[in-house]
């Protein structure tokens, strides 16, 4: 069975851009996450989808940062316009109804310059 | 909401040394609980995943251990090696839905 997939692995970007970050969750999964992570804030969640539809929007993040679940199978994040401080890893996770644990991508490590 | 707190955030140890890592919860309805390994440059890999009230479970190489009542849970690496080296994560979900609130996570270094 493919893992969590995620494009692309490495981005990087100058100030003021747009980027977009793509996952696919693992075949029958109803839940996507979306999560930054950084070495001085640890693990923070960007978005919660169940079955497509948003159930958590990280407040901190609301206003540049959007997440989009145009099917089961695909999730966008964009973020617009890029700022130097997003410089993280940006991972995607997701996971089956009820059973709980997440499984993660790869990640997508930005540098915005 | 949800507050989980990790300890230490650094731990160094020797080859078959035992390495414990510790986190406290503060949900008393949170039902399942997990731990993560990372290793460098790597995504999250689940470790073991816990859902009983008071739970020793054991798996390749360590030990894992849930206390409800003290709202507890550790991981313990018993006779580590160079392999073990990588940042875990201990995780904890209310069983509404499936967020998960992660501990800051516990960088350790086994050494030869």
């Amino acid at each position: 069975d493919a893992g969590v997939t995620q494009t692309p692995r490495h981005e990087v970007a100058e100030k003021g851009q747009t980027i977009i970050l793509k996952c696919e969750p693992v075949s029958g999964h109803n839940d996507l996450f979306w999560y930054r992570q950084t070495k001085i804030q640890g693990l923070e969640l960007l978005s919660y989808f169940r079955s497509k539809s948003l159930m958590e929007d990280g407040g901190a993040f609301k206003d540049r940062f959007k997440a989009e679940m145009l099917n089961s199978s695909f999730s966008t994040l964009k973020i617009q316009p890029t700022e130097p401080k997003d410089s993280a890893v940006y991972l995607c996770a997701s996971s089956f109804l009820d059973y709980a644990e997440q499984f993660f991508g790869p990640g997508t490590r930005l540098t915005v310059l | 909401g949800e507050q989980v707190e990790q300890r230490p955030p650094h731990l160094s140890v020797r080859e078959g040394d035992s390495a414990f890592i510790t986190c406290t919860y503060t949900d008393p309805n949170s039902y399942y609980f997990f731990w993560y390994k990372q290793e460098p440059g790597a995504s999250l890999q689940l470790l073991m995943k816990v859902f009983s009230s008071t739970e020793i479970n054991e798996g390749q190489g360590f030990t894992v251990l849930l206390n409800k009542k003290d709202k507890r849970l550790s991981l313990n690496l018993t006779a580590a090696h160079p392999g073990d080296s990588a940042a875990y994560f201990c995780a904890v979900s209310g069983g509404n839905n499936n967020r998960i609130f992660f501990g800051d996570g516990t960088q350790l270094v086994v050494k030869p």
